[in-house]
Parts: structure tokens; sequence; C-alpha cells
């Protein structure tokens, strides 16, 4: 089947270590996105690519880091310069920036 | 205030009854796009409905688009205890491939 897969389920971090959360897609979407979400709120921007190996910041992007090598694959890197990492973070990938999004599980990332 | 507010931000009402949720955007859209999304999950596409159109059905989900109020409601007729979740609406700019979403609203479904 067809789909997003995010992982680790659960990550943490101490201070001043940069962690990365994987995102990989086998629907052959051009596009892909990450999400900040905190307890209660709605989704936050943090960086999206509209294809392989070019990204834009979102809204949130400071203290993060993207890369797109492939098609498939975006990772998310929270630095240490990230001051309050605690929070849900999703993946989502579209046909193009004109479709519907499809969503991983999301990572919740928590400070140790 | 951001783009994509729902109203209310939260809803409780009991199996069978009809849900209604609404949302309002301030700037001009391609598209407004609904999606559900159970606790700890990620989000699930519902529905879309483009700028030109005024409303959509896909099962028990009704969307309705008043562009000349800024404005979408979805309706979840013939509700069930399943429903429970929390509804966010994402609008999509006329120009640009990134959504911007609301702050969603928490529908409970009592048995």
């Amino acid at each position: 089947d067809g789909g997003i897969t995010q992982s680790p389920k659960y990550l943490f971090r101490k201070e001043g270590q940069n962690v990365t959360l994987s995102c990989e897609q086998n629907l052959n979407h051009d596009a892909m996105y990450w999400y900040r979400q905190d307890p209660g709120q709605g989704l936050r921007l943090i960086y999206y690519s509209q294809i392989v190996n070019d990204f834009q910041k979102g809204d949130i992007a400071e203290g993060y880091s993207v890369s797109r090598e492939k098609k498939e694959s975006f990772p998310l890197t929270v630095t240490s310069a990230q001051k309050n990492p605690t929070a849900f973070y999703l993946c989502a990938s579209s046909e193009n920036g004109r479709q519907p999004q499809h969503f991983g599980d999301g990572t919740r990332l928590s400070i140790l | 205030s951001q783009q994509g507010e729902e109203d209310p931000q939260a809803l409780s009402i009991q199996e069978g009854e009809n849900a209604t949720m609404n949302c309002s955007y301030k700037t001009s859209i391609n598209n407004l796009q609904w999606y559900r999304q159970n606790s700890g999950r990620g989000l699930v596409h519902l529905i879309l409905i483009r700028s030109n159109e005024r409303e959509k059905h896909s099962g028990r989900l009704r969307v309705t688009l008043d562009t000349s109020k800024k404005s979408s409601s979805l309706l979840i007729t013939a509700s069930r205890a399943a429903d429970t979740a929390s509804y966010f609406c994402a609008t999509g700019k006329t120009s640009g491939s990134r959504l911007t979403f609301g702050e969603g609203t928490q529908l409970t479904v009592n048995p």
C-alpha cells in the first residue's frame, strides 16, 4: 500500500542536541511538507518542498533544517537553536501544490 | 488572527444528530479542504472544494463554500461515535502550493 512513513514515533532530545525526524513516501508525490502541532492547536508549516533539491521556509523555520535529495525522502532536523522543540511533528505529501495532502502518523518529540 | 478559523472550538452532540462546523478565512483562495484528525494520529483528507464550487457532498459529509463571505461549513449528518475527532479546514491560495490550517473543531459524539 502507498503511504507516508514517519519515524520514530517518539523521540527524546537532550539539551544542545540535534535530532533528525524521518519522512518517507512511496506515493510518487512531488511536494512534501513538515508541520508542527502544539497541544490543542492547528498545524504550522515549518518547511516545504515542491521538487527534489529545492525547498522553501514556512512560517516557523527558525531552528529547523531540511534536505530533499530524493523524491521519496524529506528529513527534518531539529537543531539545538530550536529552544522549544516539544511538539507533535507531521509530515505530508501531495501530488502537486493544488491537491490534497496525505499525512504520516507523526513523531512526538520531547525534551529530556 | 489566522487564515482558516474554525467555529466552534468544541462541539459535543449525541449519536444520530447532525454536526455543523464553520470556517472563515481572510484572503483569496484557490480551494478549501477539510481534514479529520483522530487523537495522536495524522490528518486524513475528507473533501476539497474549489473556489468556483458552492457545495460538495461525500457520503454523510456536505461542504459549502461562500466566497463572498469568505466562509465554509462542514456538515456531518447522522453522526456516529466513530466521528469523534478534530476537524480542520485548510485554505490553498490562488498562487503557491502551501495550505494554511485553522486551529480546528474538536467534535465529540456521545453514544
